[in-house]
Protein backbone atom coordinates (compact mmCIF):
# COMPACT_ATOMS: atom_id res chain seq x y z
CA UNK A 1 0.00 0.00 0.00
CA UNK A 2 1.94 3.19 -0.94
CA UNK A 3 1.87 6.40 1.20
CA UNK A 4 1.64 10.10 1.29
CA UNK A 5 3.68 11.63 2.87
CA UNK A 6 2.33 15.18 4.54
CA UNK A 7 4.44 17.71 6.79
CA UNK A 8 2.02 17.27 10.09
CA UNK A 9 2.10 20.41 10.85
CA UNK A 10 2.06 24.33 9.30
CA UNK A 11 0.91 27.41 10.33
CA UNK A 12 1.35 31.23 9.12
CA UNK A 13 -0.79 34.13 10.08
CA UNK A 14 -4.11 35.71 8.93
CA UNK A 15 -3.94 37.10 5.37
CA UNK A 16 -0.40 35.25 4.29
CA UNK A 17 0.15 32.33 2.40
CA UNK A 18 0.25 28.59 3.26
CA UNK A 19 1.84 25.95 1.14
CA UNK A 20 1.02 22.56 1.75
CA UNK A 21 3.27 19.31 0.20
CA UNK A 22 2.11 15.96 -0.51
CA UNK A 23 5.00 13.41 -1.86
CA UNK A 24 4.01 10.72 -3.90
CA UNK A 25 6.40 7.58 -3.65
CA UNK A 26 9.08 7.12 -6.18
CA UNK A 27 7.13 4.33 -7.52
CA UNK A 28 4.37 6.71 -8.51
CA UNK A 29 4.73 9.31 -10.86
CA UNK A 30 3.04 12.83 -9.79
CA UNK A 31 2.05 13.37 -13.50
CA UNK A 32 -0.01 11.13 -14.34
CA UNK A 33 -2.14 11.25 -11.28
CA UNK A 34 -4.83 13.59 -10.56
CA UNK A 35 -4.24 14.63 -6.59
CA UNK A 36 -7.04 15.23 -4.51
CA UNK A 37 -7.09 17.31 -1.88
CA UNK A 38 -9.72 17.25 1.15
CA UNK A 39 -10.39 19.47 4.73
CA UNK A 40 -11.56 18.61 7.62
CA UNK A 41 -12.41 20.41 10.77
CA UNK A 42 -13.11 18.64 14.30
CA UNK A 43 -15.90 16.44 14.53
CA UNK A 44 -16.74 16.56 10.66
CA UNK A 45 -15.87 14.78 7.64
CA UNK A 46 -13.25 15.75 5.51
CA UNK A 47 -14.45 18.22 2.73
CA UNK A 48 -13.75 18.30 -1.04
CA UNK A 49 -11.69 21.02 -1.96
CA UNK A 50 -9.89 20.52 -5.10
CA UNK A 51 -8.10 18.17 -7.64
CA UNK A 52 -5.15 19.24 -9.85
CA UNK A 53 -3.80 16.98 -12.59
CA UNK A 54 -2.21 20.09 -14.99
CA UNK A 55 -3.18 23.72 -15.19
CA UNK A 56 -5.76 22.69 -17.70
CA UNK A 57 -7.27 20.28 -15.76
CA UNK A 58 -8.19 20.50 -12.68
CA UNK A 59 -11.58 21.51 -10.84
CA UNK A 60 -12.32 23.26 -7.62
CA UNK A 61 -15.20 21.66 -5.31
CA UNK A 62 -18.53 23.21 -4.83
CA UNK A 63 -18.42 26.58 -3.10
CA UNK A 64 -14.69 26.53 -2.76
CA UNK A 65 -12.56 30.18 -2.98
CA UNK A 66 -10.64 30.59 -5.70
CA UNK A 67 -8.22 31.09 -2.71
CA UNK A 68 -7.36 27.60 -2.30
CA UNK A 69 -5.33 26.09 -5.64
CA UNK A 70 -3.30 23.26 -6.36
CA UNK A 71 0.03 22.78 -8.49
CA UNK A 72 2.57 20.12 -8.86
CA UNK A 73 6.04 19.95 -8.84
CA UNK A 74 7.63 16.78 -10.53
CA UNK A 75 11.05 17.42 -9.74
CA UNK A 76 10.17 16.46 -6.09
CA UNK A 77 7.13 14.22 -7.04
CA UNK A 78 5.03 16.55 -5.23
CA UNK A 79 1.23 17.69 -4.86
CA UNK A 80 0.86 20.51 -4.02
CA UNK A 81 -2.17 22.82 -2.07
CA UNK A 82 -2.03 26.87 -1.87
CA UNK A 83 -4.43 28.52 0.19
CA UNK A 84 -3.81 32.40 0.00
CA UNK A 85 -5.35 34.93 2.38
CA UNK A 86 -5.09 32.79 5.09
CA UNK A 87 -8.32 33.37 7.62
CA UNK A 88 -9.39 31.73 10.51
CA UNK A 89 -11.72 29.66 9.77
CA UNK A 90 -9.25 27.86 6.82
CA UNK A 91 -8.04 26.40 10.36
CA UNK A 92 -8.27 22.61 9.79
CA UNK A 93 -6.49 19.53 8.96
CA UNK A 94 -5.61 18.82 5.49
CA UNK A 95 -5.72 15.29 3.03
CA UNK A 96 -4.24 14.60 0.13
CA UNK A 97 -5.33 11.59 -1.73
CA UNK A 98 -4.82 9.50 -5.22
CA UNK A 99 -6.50 6.83 -7.04
CA UNK A 100 -3.60 4.66 -8.37
CA UNK A 101 -3.61 0.95 -9.26
CA UNK A 102 -7.52 0.38 -8.09
CA UNK A 103 -6.67 2.03 -4.77
CA UNK A 104 -7.42 4.81 -2.97
CA UNK A 105 -4.21 6.21 -0.64
CA UNK A 106 -4.43 8.84 1.30
CA UNK A 107 -1.64 11.05 2.70
CA UNK A 108 -1.03 11.48 6.44
CA UNK A 109 -2.57 14.88 7.04
CA UNK A 110 -1.09 18.50 7.54
CA UNK A 111 -2.59 20.78 10.43
CA UNK A 112 -2.76 23.96 9.60
CA UNK A 113 -2.75 26.66 12.40
CA UNK A 114 -3.51 29.66 11.74
CA UNK A 115 -1.70 32.60 14.30
CA UNK B 1 -30.14 16.58 -2.34
CA UNK B 2 -27.41 13.78 -2.06
CA UNK B 3 -27.02 12.55 1.85
CA UNK B 4 -25.35 9.52 3.41
CA UNK B 5 -25.76 8.10 6.59
CA UNK B 6 -23.91 5.58 8.29
CA UNK B 7 -25.53 3.16 11.03
CA UNK B 8 -24.00 -0.05 13.14
CA UNK B 9 -22.88 -0.95 16.60
CA UNK B 10 -21.10 1.75 18.41
CA UNK B 11 -19.14 -0.93 20.44
CA UNK B 12 -18.11 -4.17 18.87
CA UNK B 13 -16.15 -6.77 21.12
CA UNK B 14 -12.56 -7.88 19.71
CA UNK B 15 -12.51 -10.78 17.07
CA UNK B 16 -16.32 -10.03 16.19
CA UNK B 17 -18.15 -9.17 13.25
CA UNK B 18 -18.54 -6.09 12.40
CA UNK B 19 -21.70 -4.53 10.23
CA UNK B 20 -21.83 -1.66 8.85
CA UNK B 21 -24.97 -0.14 6.49
CA UNK B 22 -24.39 3.39 4.54
CA UNK B 23 -28.22 4.53 3.75
CA UNK B 24 -28.37 7.03 1.04
CA UNK B 25 -30.41 9.03 -0.74
CA UNK B 26 -30.40 11.57 -3.88
CA UNK B 27 -28.96 9.10 -6.40
CA UNK B 28 -29.14 5.67 -7.31
CA UNK B 29 -26.23 3.05 -7.26
CA UNK B 30 -27.81 2.01 -10.44
CA UNK B 31 -26.81 4.93 -12.55
CA UNK B 32 -23.81 3.87 -14.16
CA UNK B 33 -20.94 5.97 -12.83
CA UNK B 34 -22.19 5.92 -9.27
CA UNK B 35 -19.89 4.24 -6.66
CA UNK B 36 -20.02 4.46 -3.07
CA UNK B 37 -16.61 3.89 -0.73
CA UNK B 38 -16.07 3.68 3.29
CA UNK B 39 -13.60 5.15 4.27
CA UNK B 40 -12.10 5.20 8.33
CA UNK B 41 -10.26 7.39 10.65
CA UNK B 42 -9.04 6.43 14.27
CA UNK B 43 -8.86 8.68 16.86
CA UNK B 44 -6.83 11.51 16.09
CA UNK B 45 -5.28 9.85 12.92
CA UNK B 46 -5.07 9.85 8.91
CA UNK B 47 -8.24 8.95 6.90
CA UNK B 48 -7.41 5.06 6.03
CA UNK B 49 -9.71 4.00 3.21
CA UNK B 50 -11.23 0.78 2.99
CA UNK B 51 -13.26 -0.57 0.33
CA UNK B 52 -15.48 0.91 -3.02
CA UNK B 53 -18.41 -0.74 -4.69
CA UNK B 54 -19.52 0.38 -8.04
CA UNK B 55 -23.01 0.38 -10.01
CA UNK B 56 -22.44 -2.58 -12.16
CA UNK B 57 -21.20 -4.49 -8.74
CA UNK B 58 -17.15 -3.87 -9.45
CA UNK B 59 -15.29 -3.88 -6.10
CA UNK B 60 -12.31 -2.62 -4.89
CA UNK B 61 -10.51 -2.97 -1.55
CA UNK B 62 -7.46 -2.07 0.23
CA UNK B 63 -5.18 -4.76 -0.04
CA UNK B 64 -4.11 -4.19 3.36
CA UNK B 65 -7.37 -5.35 4.88
CA UNK B 66 -9.00 -7.32 1.98
CA UNK B 67 -9.25 -10.68 3.33
CA UNK B 68 -11.21 -8.70 6.49
CA UNK B 69 -13.97 -7.41 4.61
CA UNK B 70 -16.79 -7.57 1.93
CA UNK B 71 -18.74 -4.96 0.51
CA UNK B 72 -22.46 -5.25 -0.89
CA UNK B 73 -24.99 -3.48 -2.26
CA UNK B 74 -29.01 -3.46 -2.27
CA UNK B 75 -30.25 -1.09 -4.68
CA UNK B 76 -34.10 -1.06 -4.22
CA UNK B 77 -33.13 -0.08 -0.35
CA UNK B 78 -30.13 2.45 -1.83
CA UNK B 79 -27.98 1.13 0.65
CA UNK B 80 -24.13 -0.01 1.08
CA UNK B 81 -22.85 -2.64 3.48
CA UNK B 82 -19.61 -2.90 5.25
CA UNK B 83 -18.63 -5.89 6.81
CA UNK B 84 -15.37 -6.27 8.94
CA UNK B 85 -14.42 -9.84 10.38
CA UNK B 86 -11.93 -10.73 13.44
CA UNK B 87 -11.71 -7.25 14.60
CA UNK B 88 -9.21 -5.87 16.63
CA UNK B 89 -8.80 -2.88 19.19
CA UNK B 90 -7.09 -1.04 16.92
CA UNK B 91 -10.13 -1.03 14.36
CA UNK B 92 -11.50 2.07 16.94
CA UNK B 93 -12.48 4.68 14.39
CA UNK B 94 -14.93 6.45 12.91
CA UNK B 95 -16.70 5.18 9.94
CA UNK B 96 -17.13 6.95 6.79
CA UNK B 97 -19.05 6.04 3.42
CA UNK B 98 -19.18 8.43 0.94
CA UNK B 99 -20.00 8.91 -2.95
CA UNK B 100 -17.61 8.90 -5.62
CA UNK B 101 -18.33 11.94 -7.84
CA UNK B 102 -19.87 11.65 -10.98
CA UNK B 103 -16.79 13.07 -13.04
CA UNK B 104 -13.13 11.91 -11.17
CA UNK B 105 -12.18 9.16 -8.30
CA UNK B 106 -13.07 11.66 -5.51
CA UNK B 107 -15.75 11.26 -3.13
CA UNK B 108 -17.94 14.38 -3.34
CA UNK B 109 -20.59 13.95 -0.56
CA UNK B 110 -19.52 12.08 2.91
CA UNK B 111 -21.88 10.93 5.95
CA UNK B 112 -21.09 12.21 9.19
CA UNK B 113 -19.67 9.25 10.52
CA UNK B 114 -20.26 6.51 13.26
CA UNK B 115 -17.62 5.86 16.19
CA UNK B 116 -16.98 2.26 16.65
CA UNK B 117 -15.21 1.13 19.80
CA UNK B 118 -13.34 -2.53 19.90
CA UNK B 119 -13.50 -3.41 23.16
CA UNK B 120 -14.21 -6.42 25.60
Amino acid sequence: QPVLTQPPSSSASPGESARLTCTLPSDINVGGYNIYWYQQKPGSPPRFLLYYYSDSDKGQGSGVPSRFSGSTDASANTGILHISGLQSEDEADYYCMIWARNTYVFGSGTKVTVL
Amino acid sequence: QVTLRESGPALVKPTQTLTLTCTFSGFSLSTRGMCVGWIRQPPGKALEWLARIDWDDDKYYNRSLKTRLTISKDTSKNQVVLTMTNVDPVDTATYYCARKAKVGAHFDFWGQGTLVTVSS
